[in-house]
């Protein structure tokens, strides 16, 4: 079955950091290109990062260029989120899904985890 | 870059169609043909339902269709039943960005 279980998530403080987890199984994931989608309460979607099959390309929303860093590692099957200098407004639902490319550029997200919250409040 | 523009709500009787319309600009939208569209059961993560305007991922029914014109895409639902009653949001290439997601429109089945 394929699956994503993200993990990390939790309540912390304005400035602080945060480091997500994303385990997954049931396909090859270093065929394909990896990404973090969030949901503040009650919101739309927003795009947060991506990043291709071997790391080479990645890219960040405007919102959170130069706080946030994504990785992968491609052994364990594993994508994580650093989230450094936490705002308020970055408290949502984050979900790792994956890419229907190898590329992070030009695709879907086909498949979703359940999500793990961060709430970033004093 | 903004969120592209769906409508809040729209509905239908079981068997009817339903459209939803997605509004974007010619830097998104317009100016690729990588709009996908997503929905999503309240408490549970969204699922793809349409890729590159018109796929169809495995599994997910004929019933949905979606199409470009544009600046704008649209989702059909047609034949209308019970378990389609859900958010659904489109997204888009958009270059630099270079993902946007739509507003989101709520899907009630009368």
């Amino acid at each position: 079955e394929v699956q994503l279980v993200e993990s990390g998530g939790g309540l912390v403080q304005p400035g602080r950091s945060l480091r997500l987890s994303c385990a997954a199984s049931g396909f090859t994931f270093d065929d394909y290109a990896m990404h973090w989608v969030r949901q503040a309460p009650g919101k739309g979607l927003e795009w947060v990062s991506g990043i291709s099959w071997n790391s080479g390309s990645i890219g960040y929303a405007d919102s959170v260029k130069g706080r946030f860093t994504i990785s992968r590692d491609n052994a364990k099957n594993s994508l994580y989120l650093q989230m450094n200098s936490l705002r308020a407004e970055d408290t949502a639902l984050y979900y790792c899904a994956k890419g229907n490319s190898g590329s992070y550029l030009f695709g879907a997200f086909d498949i979703w985890g359940q999500g793990t919250m961060v709430t970033v409040s004093s | 870059q903004s969120a592209l523009t769906q409508p809040p709500s729209a509905s239908g009787s079981p068997g009817q169609s339903v459209t939803i319309s997605c509004t974007g600009t010619s830097s998104d939208v317009g100016g690729y043909n990588y709009v996908s569209w997503y929905q999503q059961h309240p408490g549970k993560a969204p699922k793809l339902m349409i890729y590159e305007v018109s796929k169809r991922p495995s599994g997910v029914p004929d019933r949905f269709s979606g199409s470009k014109s544009g600046n704008t895409a649209s989702l059909t639902v047609s034949g209308l039943q019970a378990e389609d009653e859900a958010d659904y949001y489109c997204s888009s290439y958009a270059g630099s960005t270079p993902y946007v997601f739509g507003t989101g429109t709520k899907v009630t089945v009368l």
